[in-house]
């Protein structure tokens, strides 16, 4: 199995809502990461959990929330989100933190926030 | 500051003909330098991943050259065929470095 597989592909919200997107691969991947994508640009780094711990979070706002249940699944919690942070979310996951050049990407969830 | 440039931004091309795609880089010090493929809507898929001391790679019809001298790298399709139209987008690690610097990616429109 070398896929990283997240649900759901597509998510509409408002912004009252509380959503979580979900992350699982079972290739025994250490790192976990969240990227968020606008159409057109390149992916942005959001948060990095290695060997189930955050390690990284690059000054995402609270309104998302990563969490890590155990080594082969990955949440993103979302409440209170904006209009603005309609994008495609990403989830990869890495043998090791440290070795970038093995990133598995998952096919993504859409998300439309209205 | 690490930045990562891809030309052309777009291209169309005819199905069956080869076409080449750019990228340079300003990553240091380098580790390495990878090639996605990614269809709208839908995550990167790794084509090709060189390291310095690597200067082709190929995956079928893509092959991928890296100049790590004058920090160039190229990805040319050959034969291509309407399922290579996407994206490709250049990413390039270093050493010291936690972030992948993306570059804005190569939109490849093959038409029949």
């Amino acid at each position: 199995d070398t896929e990283v597989t997240q649900t759901p592909k597509h998510l509409v919200m408002g912004m009252t809502n509380k959503k979580s997107l979900k992350c699982e691969q079972h290739m025994g991947h250490r790192a976990m990461y969240w990227y968020k994508q606008k159409a057109k640009k390149p992916p942005e780094l959001m948060f990095v959990y290695s060997y189930e711990k955050l390690s990284i979070n690059e000054s995402v706002p609270s309104r998302f929330s990563p969490e890590c249940p155990n080594s082969s699944l990955l949440n993103l919690h979302l409440h209170a989100l904006q209009p603005e942070d309609s994008a495609l979310y990403l989830c990869a996951s890495s043998q090791d933190p440290t070795l970038f050049e093995k990133l598995f990407f998952g096919s993504g969830t859409q998300l439309s926030v209205l | 500051k690490n930045q990562v440039e891809q030309s052309p931004q777009s291209l169309i091309i005819l199905e069956g003909k080869n076409c080449t795609l750019q990228c340079n880089y300003t990553v240091s010090p380098f580790s390495n330098l990878r090639w996605y493929k990614q269809d709208t809507g839908r995550g990167p898929v790794s084509l090709t991943i060189m390291t310095f001391s690597e200067n082709t790679k190929s995956n079928g019809r893509y092959t991928a050259t890296l100049d790590a001298d004058t920090k160039q790298s190229s990805l040319h399709i050959t034969a291509s065929q309407l399922s290579d139209s996407a994206s490709y987008i250049c990413v390039v690690s270093a050493n010291n470095d936690y972030k992948l610097s993306f570059g804005a990616g190569t939109t490849v429109t093959v038409r029949a």
